[in-house]
């Protein structure tokens, strides 16, 4: 079964400072990945995600990610901290593969508040 | 395009009562999702229908029944109601199952 870990369910960043997201995962062969954002009181947007290929993923609002396989690793980062980023960041795993027969929905960590200092 | 539409946007249920809750994506993905959300708990999935006429349990699908009605629609009954199932329901729909979901923007459920 694959699972996803968000180390730290608060995190706390000045405005200005780096922003670092750790999200591990569990999966038997290399899965896809994402970065959700969610705003309050909203539903959720991707950030970015990995499938295949180059391993440094940039997405929107300034965030990137890098896959590293040795370490079963995702980590979101962004070089600055805006107030704007005060959110709800969640990571996701696909399912192990397409069997054509059924579609199992990603497998979410449960969450990092983001918060920005100003 | 409206993406993923979800309604009622709020709901209070008492214990026992059933409601629908509806959701239409006007994206031509062949696969829809509903998923909860839970204070410290990330999103977990209840049921997930990979085509029209298809439907299958996720991890939590205890107490709901779906019904894909065709392919832009997918709705999750609550049959009678329970305060355990007090939560925030996203509708999801994809293409490729292993591809990018997106996501209404939810239903807040309070069952008193």
């Amino acid at each position: 079964a694959q699972s996803v870990t968000q180390l730290g369910s608060h995190v706390s960043v000045s405005e200005g400072a780096l922003v670092l997201l750790r999200c591990n995962y569990s999966s038997s062969v290399p899965p896809y990945l994402f970065w959700y954002v969610q705003y309050p009181n909203q539903g959720l947007q991707l950030l970015l995600k990995y499938t295949t290929g180059a391993t440094l993923v940039k997405g929107i609002n300034g965030f990137e990610a890098e896959f590293k396989k040795s370490e079963t690793s995702f980590h979101l980062t962004k070089p600055s901290a805006h107030m704007s980023d005060a959110a709800e960041y969640f990571c996701a795993v696909s399912p192990p593969r397409y069997s054509g027969g059924g579609a199992d929905g990603l497998t979410f960590g449960k969450g990092t508040h983001l918060i920005i200092q100003p | 395009n409206a993406g993923v539409t979800q309604t009622p946007k709020f709901q209070v249920l008492k214990t026992g009562q059933s409601m629908t809750l509806q959701c239409a994506q006007d994206m031509n993905h062949n696969s829809m999702y509903w998923y909860r959300q839970d204070p410290g708990m990330g999103l977990r999935l209840i049921y997930y229908s990979a085509s029209e006429g298809t439907t299958d349990k996720g991890e939590v699908p205890n107490g709901y029944n779906v019904s894909r009605l065709n392919k832009r629609e997918f709705s999750l009954r609550l049959e009678s109601a329970a305060p355990s199932q007090t939560s925030v329901y996203f509708c999801a729909s994809g293409g490729h199952p292993r591809e990018t979901q997106y996501f209404g923007p939810g239903t807040r459920l309070l069952v008193l």
